[in-house]
């Protein structure tokens, strides 16, 4: 399997506050990476495929780079319902994995 | 807009078989790949198998010996079979439709609970 590293585990930031979370993966992976956001009580929900195409809905303030081993998924300016835990998954091979996640906190 | 949504025993007694039906509203399951996922307690969240309306399927390696998954498109639901299970398949179970390899689409997920 392609093990998933996400760092940091846990962040806390303020509103306002840009954010970087990272996802390193144990082989390359070309951009067949998606992130999602996860809140307490509910399913995932898909942010970003192919390491930097926003879904649509999604707001602007996220983005997505990286190809290859490394990813990056980046939140320009951290609003209120962006707390929550964020996931990347890469889909280059069965079995897709996922990261360990990174719970982002309000400071 | 698609949903999905999940059905199936809360409690499940160890060595026996887990069976969990995901319902399709607002769309078909033809034309589609349909996946189970699950989530542990502690949040870690892992694909367990896929399946495209034609019977195609791809099974996790890891849970591959132990997995069904089904589909039956009349009824537009597909279901997940896992036997012989034991507390560390004590999970959130979700079902999803793809977009390619990604998943748009979600269940709100049930909880499955194996205790004796």
């Amino acid at each position: 399997d392609i093990q998933m590293t996400q760092s940091p585990s846990s962040l806390s930031a303020s509103v306002g506050d840009r954010v970087t979370i990272t996802c390193r993966a144990s082989q390359s992976i070309s951009n067949f990476l998606n992130w999602y956001q996860q809140k307490p009580g509910t399913a995932p929900k898909l942010l970003i495929s192919d390491a930097s195409t926003l879904q649509s809905g999604v707001p602007s303030r996220f983005s997505g780079s990286g190809s290859g081993t490394d990813f990056s998924l980046t939140i320009s300016s951290v609003q209120p319902e962006d707390f929550a835990t964020y996931y990347c998954q890469q889909h280059y091979r069965v079995a897709y994995t996922f990261g360990q996640g990174t719970k982002l906190e309000i400071k | 807009q698609v949903q999905l949504k999940e059905s199936g025993p809360g409690l499940v007694k160890p060595s026996e078989t887990l069976s969990l039906t995901c319902t399709v509203s607002g769309g078909s399951t033809s034309g589609y790949y349909w996946s189970w996922i699950r989530q542990t307690p502690g949040g870690s969240l892992e694909w367990i198998a896929y399946i495209y309306d034609s019977g195609r399927t791809d099974y996790n390696p890891s849970l591959k010996s132990r997995v069904t998954i089904s589909v039956d498109t009349s009824k537009n639901q597909f279901s997940l079979k896992v036997s012989s299970v034991s507390a560390t398949d004590t999970a959130v179970y979700y079902c999803a439709r793809h977009h390619g390899s990604s998943w748009p689409n979600w269940g709100q997920g049930t909880l499955v609970t194996v205790t004796s």
